[in-house]
């Protein structure tokens, strides 16, 4: 167990629905990064969020937003969705740290079916 | 463009043997390359990570090899038991700036150690 928890582990939705994932990170860690995986395209990132400011941005669709909370939560949004986005969806959490060169612990997943 | 390539995709092991994946970069600014293992319905989970001032690290049965001239490196599991299989992804991350790491994955191989 990573002590990164994701809710919820499946979700079934329809096409032009929107989602909203969400991912507590590790107690003491700051930071908290987006993945999506998927068959084809494999493990991609998507954005990165540090104490509630977004850091950076990957291969990620202007669909897609997210944000993290004072709590240190965060959320990813996903809207007008495709067929195309059901994938497993991963945030990964860590504190920066120049001499551990950033360790990335990664939660459960969530499952998304787009139908 | 595929920054990190593994190979291969997968990998069929007799118990006791040693299971060997490989991974080559492209982009020398990289300057952290985890290994991930993950089981079906898991998320991603750190298994050992290497910097490239260090050409060989070990831990238990888990080596990184790295090369950095050749922009390679490889995981070598001795001793492969049936608990792991699981697929494996070679990683690499930078610091991108504003304090970020995100990590940029292979493909994953998929190893199956047989009894």
């Amino acid at each position: 167990d990573s002590g990164v928890t994701q809710t919820p582990k499946h979700l079934i939705t329809a096409t032009g629905q929107r989602v909203t994932l969400r991912c507590s990170p590790r107690s003491g860690d700051l930071s908290v990064y987006w993945y999506q995986q998927s068959l084809d395209q494999g493990l991609q990132f998507l954005i990165h969020y540090y104490n509630g400011e977004e850091r950076a941005k990957g291969n990620i669709l202007e669909r897609f937003s997210a944000q993290q909370f004072p709590d240190l939560h965060s959320e990813l949004n996903l809207s007008s969705l495709e067929l195309g986005d059901s994938a497993l969806y991963f945030c990964a959490s860590s504190v920066p740290d120049s001499i551990l060169y950033n360790e990335q612990f990664f939660g459960p997943g969530t499952r998304l079916t787009v139908l | 463009q595929q920054q990190v390539k593994q190979s291969p995709q997968s990998l069929i092991v007799q118990k006791g043997g040693i299971s060997i994946i490989n991974c080559a970069y492209e982009n020398t600014a990289f300057d952290y390359f985890p290994w991930y293992q993950q089981f079906p319905g898991k998320g991603p989970a750190l298994l050992i990570a290497i910097r490239p001032d260090v050409s060989e690290k070990k831990e238990g049965r888990f080596t990184i090899s790295f090369n950095k001239s050749a922009k390679q490196f490889s995981l070598h599991i001795m001793d492969s038991q049936p608990g792991d299989s699981a697929t494996y992804f070679c990683a690499a991350s930078m610091h991108s700036g504003a304090g970020s790491y995100q990590l940029t994955f292979g493909k994953g191989t998929k190893l199956s150690v047989i009894p």
